[in-house]
């Protein structure tokens, strides 16, 4: 059974970096899969923030290229988000996740980060 | 890239069914056959319910059912039950710089 489970700080301050990691169980990365992030603010809809396939090839929203760094490490059996410069808009619930092509499989239970001084 | 359009509610009665819609564009929806949707109750994660526009996970109903035409694709849930009564989602792959775009979501109710 693959599981996913997200782990960081819940409370970030404005302009600071923001960082999660996803550790993974069940499932090798390596063996293939993207497998990425994926956020949702209070009461809002779902937004596919980047992925990193099982090569190591990365993918990211253009919307916040500029901010994100999607990295794994296949010795742990884990990957990780850096999202930079944030501000109140980046509160949300974050979410790793497994997919392909357009479908996501497998998630994590989602955890809330707060952007506030 | 915008985020695809979907209803923002959608309605039926215990065994009737619902159809919930997603429109995109050619550069997505309309240009290939990746189209998926998400159950999600409050507080939990999405589940997967139909990935490649019809298929089915194993161990989700066949009351579920997605079809596509031209830019916009649909979700049918049939034989609705209170347990169908969640928020809604779908996405589609729109190119190799966006692996996923999510649509506006449907809060469906079981009246």
């Amino acid at each position: 059974q693959v599981q996913l489970q997200e782990s960081g700080p819940g409370l970030v301050k404005p302009s600071e970096t923001l960082s999660l990691t996803c550790a993974v169980s069940g499932f090798s990365i390596s063996s293939g899969y993207y497998w990425g992030w994926i956020r949702q603010p209070p009461g809002k809809g779902l937004e596919w923030i980047g992925s990193i396939y099982h090569s190591g090839s990365t993918y990211y929203n253009p919307s916040l290229k500029s901010r994100v760094t999607i990295s794994v490490d296949t010795s742990k059996n884990q990957f990780s988000l850096k999202l930079s410069s944030v501000t109140a808009a980046d509160t949300a619930v974050y979410y790793c996740a497994r997919g392909k092509t357009a479908a996501v499989d497998y998630w994590g239970q989602g955890t809330l980060v707060t952007v506030s001084s | 890239q915008s985020a695809l359009t979907q209803p923002p509610s959608a309605s039926g009665s215990p065994g009737q069914s619902v159809t919930i819609s997603c429109t995109g564009t050619s550069s997505d929806v309309g240009g290939y056959n990746y189209v998926a949707w998400y159950q999600q109750y409050p507080g939990k994660a999405p589940k997967l319910m139909i990935y490649e526009v019809s298929k089915r996970p194993s161990g989700v109903p066949d009351r579920f059912s997605g079809s596509k035409s031209g830019n916009t694709a649909s979700l049918t849930v049939s034989g609705l039950q209170a347990e169908d009564e969640a928020d809604y989602y779908c996405s589609s792959y729109a190119g190799s710089n966006n692996l996923y775009v999510f649509g506006t979501g449907t809060k469906v109710t079981v009246l």
